[in-house]
């Protein structure tokens, strides 16, 4: 069965960075184009970035653009976010969710989610 | 980038039927149809519930569906159950190739 799961989130001061990751198993990992999705405490959700399953193309929200960066290493079925210059806003929960078609071009829904990571950005 | 327009809140009675908007713009909701919904009861993580703007996952009730016309999706939800009482979010594809989110509709069943 697909499993999702995320990790690396913490307490962290505003202007640091962190690494997020999402394990995947239970699927063809390098033929799923691959999603992250944030929802800030008592919020709604918010696309944050997505990867295509060759990692030939990428895409963020204007929100963090030029500020974190998404990656993957097909080799270990994971999945990455890396977030640079963190702000208080960045606080959220961070969920990466599956894209629903293999070899999709990014439009396929986020049909498998994992349970997320809590990124808290605070001094 | 901005968020697609959902009402904050709807309610219905068990057994009626609700319908759940989602405007956003021609370069969103109006320009294709990869609109999506997704079910989050609290504390739980978000489900699937309909894709391709009227496609059903499999194991998903066909008491759900959705429509569009112009810049505007809806979701309907038919014949209320208790367990349906969730917030709701539509989702949809954009011309930057990147994804938008609604603000979420809270679904009450009276």
């Amino acid at each position: 069965q697909v499993q999702l799961v995320e990790s690396g989130g913490g307490v962290v001061q505003p202007g640091r960075s962190l690494r997020l990751s999402c394990a995947a198993s239970g699927f063809t990992f390098n033929t799923y184009g691959m999603h992250w999705v944030r929802q800030a405490p008592g919020k709604g959700l918010e696309w944050v970035a997505l990867i295509w399953y060759d990692e030939n193309n990428k895409y963020s929200a204007d929100s963090v653009k030029g500020r974190f960066t998404i990656s993957r290493d097909n080799s270990k079925n994971t999945l990455y976010l890396q977030m640079n210059s963190l702000r208080a806003e960045d606080t959220a929960l961070y969920y990466c969710a599956r894209a629903g078609t293999p070899y999709g071009a990014g439009q396929s829904p986020f049909d498998f989610w994992g349970q997320g990571t809590l990124v808290t950005v605070s001094s | 980038q901005s968020a697609l327009t959902q009402p904050a809140s709807v309610s219905g009675s068990p057994g009626q039927s609700i319908t759940i908007s989602c405007t956003g713009t021609s370069s969103d909701v109006g320009g294709y149809n990869y609109v999506s919904w997704y079910q989050q009861h609290p504390g739980k993580v978000p489900k699937l519930m309909i894709y391709n703007v009227v496609a059903r996952p499999s194991g998903v009730s066909n008491r759900f569906s959705g429509s569009k016309s112009g810049n505007t999706a809806s979701l309907t939800v038919s014949g209320l159950q208790a367990e349906d009482e969730a917030d709701y979010y539509c989702s949809s594809f954009t011309s930057s190739s990147t994804w938008v989110f609604g603000g979420g509709t809270k679904l009450t069943v009276l």
